[in-house]
């Protein structure tokens, strides 16, 4: 089993619609992170939980909401999204301490 | 603004040549790291160089790192249509005990058989 596991792969959903991601690192990790990858940009910050608590959150609009109920599951909430969040969403995980990331495949998102 | 930002955006050649990739940076930095992205998924780390180190290599990799030009550069020897991916360096925010890193845009690396 891979040590980050993201779910779904891939996810198409109307504006009105409400959907999870899940995370789940199986690396023993304290720390655990949502970026966003939208075509021609570079990989924007999300979300960062840090020892189960919310570290970072880079002006997130609202309708993402993450949740981390322990450290190995992450969790981020959509609702009512725009056609602008489509996008590669990509969770990753890592030791508080260490700078290096491990990361899921993503899930690829499109907001119709 | 990027801290990180690679060059070329894309890189095309013959399996069996050399590809070299660039990033430079703006801040001070205590380590750089290079991933790769196959398409579609998710990252996969490839190496960290420590700012006291000045190259490191792993298997066909090599990096460099100079401080005083804030670049690095990513040289992958005797490339492989395998290698084909997108490589991104990574730079850390500073201030924090997570890893919280900054991407460049990256660079789309392409070999032909």
């Amino acid at each position: 089993e891979t040590g980050v596991t993201q779910t779904p792969r891939h996810l198409v959903m109307g504006m009105t619609n409400k959907k999870s991601l899940k995370c789940e690192q199986h690396l023993g990790h304290n720390a655990m992170y949502w970026y966003k990858q939208s075509a021609k940009k570079p990989l924007e910050l999300m979300f960062v939980y840090s020892l189960e608590e919310r570290v970072e959150n880079n002006s997130v609009p609202s309708r993402f909401s993450p949740e981390c109920p322990n450290s190995s599951h992450l969790f981020l909430h959509l609702h009512t999204l725009q056609p602008e969040d489509s996008a590669l969403y990509l969770c990753a995980s890592s030791q508080v301490g260490y700078e290096k990331l491990f990361f899921g495949s993503g899930t690829q998102l499109s907001v119709l | 603004s990027q801290q990180g930002e690679e060059d070329p955006q894309a890189l095309s050649i013959q399996e069996g040549e050399n590809a070299t990739m660039n990033c430079s940076y703006k801040t001070s930095i205590n380590n750089l790291q290079w991933y790769r992205q196959n398409s579609g998924r998710g990252l996969v780390h490839l190496i960290l160089i420590r700012s006291n180190e000045r190259e490191k290599h792993s298997g066909r990799l090599r990096v460099t790192l100079d401080t005083s030009k804030k670049s690095s550069s990513l040289l992958i020897t005797a490339s492989r249509a395998a290698d084909t991916a997108s490589y991104f360096c990574a730079t850390p925010a500073g201030g924090t005990s997570y890893g919280k890193l900054t991407f460049g845009q990256g660079t789309i690396l392409t070999v032909h058989p």
